[in-house]
């Protein structure tokens, strides 16, 4: 079945430095990334996601870049804030259905 | 629009008891999917059903777990009987099966003394 792993495990930034979060899938027929954003206690919630038929979406702060070739994906945030704090996962599916998850990255954004 | 609605949001009860986790999914949404989120194990997908229907429990844990969709507009997950590994937060989502994103619920704390 599908793998997706996931690093770093933690990140801490200062307040507007940018972040990065990557992830390689192992199943090339994937053709869906999400990215999910789950603060302390809440529910994870979509932030961005990308398909496999485009190569970089952008977001305001956010964006995602997709390197089919490679097998991974990243999550990039710039000037990134003290909200921004949070666990983010990213997943992959093939079927449209199933989604397959990273570990999560804890991310502190620093004042 | 009501999101995906999870009931009850915790629950602390004794081990050996029996739990029922419940959920409503999106209205449309004809995927539904419990997952369960530990921090050794991050968020595991327990059960997935499409069209009340199971496709894929290899992740429920052991046979004291099950999972019920008896209509589109309810699922049921239980443990019988509850140990204290089984503590944790579990979610449910669901989309439409095919599209995406998957939506989360609220989830339910799960505490097992």
């Amino acid at each position: 079945g599908e793998n997706v792993e996931q690093h770093p495990s933690t990140l801490s930034v200062q307040e507007g430095d940018s972040a990065v979060i990557k992830c390689t899938y192992s199943d090339s027929a994937s053709n869906y990334f999400p990215w999910y954003k789950q603060e302390l206690g809440k529910r994870p919630q979509l932030i961005i996601d990308i398909r496999s038929n485009v190569g970089e979406k952008k977001d305001q702060r956010i964006a995602v870049t997709l390197n089919k070739t490679a097998k991974h994906f990243s999550l990039h945030i710039t000037e990134t804030q003290p909200e921004d704090s949070a666990v983010y996962f990213c997943a992959s599916t093939t079927s449209g259905s199933r989604l397959t998850f990273g570990e999560g990255t804890q991310l502190t954004v620093n004042p | 629009d009501a999101g995906v609605i999870q009931s009850p949001r915790h629950e602390v009860t004794e081990m050996g008891q029996e739990v029922t986790l419940r959920c409503k999914p999106i209205s449309g949404h004809n995927s539904l999917f419990w997952y369960r989120q530990t921090m050794m194990r991050g968020l595991e997908l327990l059960i997935y059903f499409n069209n009340n229907v199971p496709i894929d429990d290899s992740g429920m844990p052991e046979d004291r777990f099950s999972a019920k969709m008896p209509n589109a507009s309810f699922s049921t997950l239980k443990i019988q009987p509850s140990e204290p590994r089984d503590s944790a937060v579990y979610f449910c989502a669901s989309n439409r099966q095919g599209h995406q994103p998957q939506h989360f619920g609220d989830g339910t704390r799960l505490s097992i003394l």
